[in-house]
């Protein structure tokens, strides 16, 4: 298994662009997170998925969407970056009780 | 409001020492706590977790004991070894329609031969 796999590891942006983080999970799970971690504090819940087709927000949420249309699937969007989403975003999934498999990052730094 | 501190930022310890993670939280709700490593460049990664019911729990080199009445949570890793260099973070748990995790900021942990 590959576990949770997200694409791009890293990309620069200028602010304004928009842009899609992918995450990929093949542990049939049904919950799905993205998180931000900034230098000196620990992660930070942006949006998550309870299930295929469901999304809520999470304690950052602002300036990003997110879809889940499969279930091995969750898309994190920045419509309108702007330099204080420069960060490294890290998604998760789980079965809903017990710890949280983590991907290995994107980095996103925007200009 | 959840709240997850940790005493030390940072802690250094000799190789082969025992190594002891703490920290403190002001929600009493949690179902349950998670520790998780980072390393450098890394995802988190699950290292083991604990009921809100249960003071105490073993793995292999690691134990996590939690203390509800001081809302005190500590990791303690046996015979520290090169590769237990990282970031330890620790995380309350609730399950109420969905789990959700509150990290806390993390101690980095350096091994010193």
């Amino acid at each position: 298994n590959a576990g949770v796999t997200q694409t791009p590891k890293f990309r620069v942006l200028k602010t304004g662009q928009s842009m899609t983080l992918l995450c990929a999970q093949d542990m049939n799970h049904e919950y799905m997170y993205w998180y931000r971690q900034d230098p000196g504090m620990g992660l930070r819940l942006i949006h998550y998925s309870v299930g295929e087709g469901t999304t809520a927000k999470g304690e950052v949420p602002d300036g990003y969407n997110v879809s889940r249309l499969k279930k091995q699937n969750f898309l994190l969007g920045l419509e309108s970056a702007a330099p204080s989403q420069t960060s490294v975003y890290f998604c998760a999934s789980s079965y809903g009780t017990g710890g949280e498999y983590f991907g290995p990052g994107t980095r996103l730094l925007v200009l | 409001g959840e709240n997850v501190g940790l005493h030390l930022p940072t802690l250094s310890v000799q190789e082969g020492d025992n190594s002891i993670i703490n920290c403190a939280y002001s929600n009493s709700a949690s179902d349950y706590f998670i520790w998780y490593k980072q390393e450098s460049g890394k995802g988190p990664q699950f290292i083991i977790d604990i009921r809100s019911n249960m003071d105490k729990r073993q793995g292999q080199r690691v134990t996590v004991l939690l203390n509800k009445t001081v809302k005190h949570l500590s990791l303690q890793i046996a015979a520290t070894q090169p590769g237990d260099s990282a970031v330890y973070f620790c995380a309350l748990c609730w399950v109420q329609g969905a789990q959700k995790l509150v990290f806390g900021q993390g101690t980095r942990l350096t091994i010193n031969p």
